[in-house]
C-alpha cells in the first residue's frame, strides 16, 4: 500500500499566520490526492482533490499543490475555525491510504 | 443535499461480526459508490472499501477476507459487516459516498470490541 507521510505532525500557529502542511507518498500518485479537515467529534470535511481544486464551499484562504511525490496544503491568514487536524488521501492506487494527520493548535 | 446515517450494535464480542447500515436520504443511493472508513480513537483514517450500486466491491486488503460490503437499493442503504473481531477493530466507522475524494459523510458510529 501506498504510504503517505505528512509533516509536521503538530504545529502551533497565530490567527494571521500563513501555514504549509506537506505530504509525502512513498510513490508517485500523480494528482490523485485530498485533503480533509476533522474536528473533534465531527466526520472529516474535504476541502481540496485532484491536489488543487478546492472544493465548492471552501474558503479560498486554503489553497493545494503538487504531483507527483509531493504535495502541500496551505493556509492564508489563519482564521479561528481553522484550527483541526488535516489528512491527505491519496486515491490513485488501491487500497485508498491516508496520511497520520497533523494537528494545527493556536499558539 | 444527501445526508448518511450509521446505524448498529455499539458493542461487538471478540470473535464475533460486527454489523452496521448507513441509510441514505436526499438523494438515490443508486449510480454512486458508497464507502466505509475507519477511524481508532486518537488515530488517523483508515478506508475499509466500497461498494457500487451495481454491487461491485473493492476492499482493503488489511481487512483480508473478513469485510463484506452489501446494498439494498429498495431500502436506500447499504451495509458493511466485519467478521472475527478482535479489539483492533474498535474504532468510529463512518460511512460516506464517494469512490475517490469523499464529500459527503455520516456522523460515524463507535463500535467498540469488548466481551
Amino acid at each position: 500500500a501506498i504510504q503517505l507521510t505528512q509533516s509536521p505532525s503538530s504545529l502551533s500557529a497565530s490567527v494571521g499566520d500563513r501555514v504549509t502542511i506537506t505530504c509525502r507518498a512513498s510513490q508517485g500518485i500523480g494528482s490523485a490526492l485530498a485533503w480533509y479537515q476533522q474536528t473533534p467529534g465531527k466526520p472529516p470535511k474535504l476541502l481540496i482533490y485532484d491536489a488543487s481544486t478546492l472544493e465548492s464551499g471552501v474558503p479560498s484562504r486554503f489553497s493545494g499543490s503538487g504531483s507527483g511525490t509531493d504535495f502541500t496544503l496551505t493556509f492564508n491568514s489563519l482564521q479561528p475555525e481553522d484550527f483541526a487536524t488535516y489528512y491527505c488521501q491519496q486515491f490513485n492506487i488501491y487500497p485508498y491510504t491516508f496520511g497520520q494527520g497533523t494537528k494545527l493548535d493556536i499558539k | 443535499q444527501v445526508q448518511l446515517q450509521e446505524s448498529g450494535p455499539g458493542r461487538v464480542k471478540p470473535s464475533e461480526t460486527l454489523s452496521l447500515s448507513c441509510s441514505v436520504s436526499g438523494d438515490s443511493i443508486r449510480g454512486y459508490y458508497w464507502t466505509w472508513i475507519r477511524q481508532p480513537a486518537g488515530k488517523g483514517l483508515e478506508w475499509i472499501g466500497h461498494i457500487y450500486t451495481s454491487g461491485n466491491t473493492r476492499y482493503n486488503p488489511s481487512l483480508k477476507s473478513r469485510v463484506t460490503m452489501s446494498v439494498d437499493t429498495s431500502k436506500n442503504q447499504f451495509s458493511l459487516k466485519v467478521t472475527s473481531v478482535t479489539a483492533a477493530d474498535t474504532a468510529v466507522y463512518y460511512c460516506a459516498r464517494g469512490d475517490w475524494a469523499f464529500k459527503s459523510w455520516g456522523q460515524g458510529t463507535l463500535v467498540t470490541v469488548s466481551s
